[in-house]
This record gives structure tokens, C-alpha cells and sequence, in this order.
């Protein structure tokens, strides 16, 4: 059984760029959600989705944008980069979207802007 | 508004101490609690899920008690090593399914 994967693992973007992670969601999966984490503090729900729509969406602006595809994978899409967007980008995955029986979560991405 | 908080923020021990980690919450009507691990730069381990109608869960030597009258969980690690060292995270399950978690607390196993 494979868990969840994330990439890239790191990434350097300039202000005002767009940038797209990628996870691919635990073998039997259907839900993803991403979560944002600032030094220092927990991860903050951005979004979830469940066979490919939106189902949950967390405090973040429309520039913040997802997909996911029907084999469950799913990307993030951040449209101009906002020196506050460096984090670590967590991806995890359900296998129901109530949450009910937990999440496995990814490595994460580390974005850096400058 | 679910908020969760975690006390302490940091906490340093001696190994083969046995120790506690505090998580509470202001919204009683939780789903379930989640505690996981993060090692520093490194994404989440699930360490143990507590479902609303259960007292506590056991994993090997950690120990998680869920109090949902109080608004509490704690997590009890039994003979702690230095390979414990890492941030510890509780999270509940918010009303859409995502998870709402606390600041962590960041632990310290000396040899």
C-alpha cells in the first residue's frame, strides 16, 4: 500500500508567480486536502475534494485553486505569489470525506518566495 | 469557532521519562481528534485517531485520552527515548471534514 506522495519536495518561485504542487493520494483513497503551514504554526486548511469537486474550502483567497483528477491525484495552483504564501504545503487523504477514519498525510512541499 | 490549543509549547525531558501532552478545544461537539507527529521539515505521522465516542486509543508506548465534556485530550508517552524528539500536533475534525489544529508542542528527549 502506498501512502501519499507529494512534489516537488522544494521549490524557489519569484513574487507574483504561479506555481502548481502535486499529490497523489493513498491507494484506496478518494478524498485530498491540502493544508498550508507557516514556521511555527499548524496547518491551515486551504481545501478538500472528493471525486473531483470541491467540497470544503478553507480561509484563502481565489488565487488559491485545485484539481482533481479521477484516478483521486490532485494539484494545487497558487496565481500570483505573495511573499507570505512560503510554507509548507501538506497534502492528506481519506478515504471518506466526513474525515471519519483519519488522514495520511504527505511529506509536503516547502515553497519558498523571494 | 473550533479553536484548539496546545500547552506546553515546548517541552524538554530526560530520556525514560514518562510525560504528557495537553490539547484542548472550545467546541465540545467534535467528530474525532487526531494526534500526530512532525519531524522538523518533514510533513505529518498519524499517531493515533480517537473517534467521539471513545475514552482513549493505545499504540505501543503512547496513550491518547479524549475528555469531551471538559473540551480535552492528552497524550501520554510512557518511557520516553531521544528518537521521540519532535513536534507533536493534535487536530479535531471540523464540520467540513478538513482538520483544525493546535500549534503543536515541541519535544525534547535528552540522553
Amino acid at each position: 500500500e502506498t501512502g501519499v506522495t507529494q512534489s516537488p519536495t522544494h521549490l524557489i518561485k519569484t513574487r507574483g508567480q504561479q506555481v502548481t504542487l502535486r499529490c497523489s493520494s493513498q491507494s484506496g483513497h478518494n478524498t485530498v486536502s491540502w493544508y498550508q503551514q507557516a514556521l511555527g504554526q499548524g496547518p491551515q486548511f486551504i481545501f478538500q475534494y472528493y471525486r473531483e469537486e470541491e467540497n470544503g474550502r478553507g480561509n484563502f483567497p481565489p488565487r488559491f485553486s485545485g484539481l482533481q483528477f479521477p484516478n483521486y491525484s490532485s494539484e494545487l495552483n497558487v496565481n500570483a505569489l505573495e511573499l507570505d504564501d512560503s510554507a509548507l504545503y501538506l497534502c492528506a487523504s481519506s478515504s471518506h470525506p466526513t474525515g471519519n477514519y483519519g488522514y495520511t498525510f504527505g511529506s509536503g512541499t516547502r515553497l519558498t518566495v523571494v | 469557532k473550533q479553536e484548539v490549543t496546545q500547552i506546553p509549547a515546548a517541552l524538554s525531558v530526560p530520556e525514560g521519562e514518562n510525560l504528557v501532552l495537553n490539547c484542548s478545544f472550545t467546541d465540545s461537539a467534535i467528530y474525532n481528534l487526531q494526534w500526530f507527529r512532525q519531524d522538523p521539515g518533514k510533513g505529518l505521522t498519524s499517531l493515533l485517531l480517537i473517534q467521539s465516542s471513545q475514552r482513549e486509543q493505545t499504540s505501543g508506548r503512547l496513550n491518547a485520552s479524549l475528555d469531551k465534556s471538559s473540551g480535552r485530550s492528552t497524550l501520554y508517552i510512557a518511557a520516553s527515548q531521544p528518537g521521540d524528539s519532535a513536534t507533536y500536533l493534535c487536530a479535531v475534525r471540523g464540520s467540513q471534514g478538513n482538520l483544525i489544529f493546535g500549534k503543536g508542542t515541541k519535544l525534547s528527549v535528552k540522553p
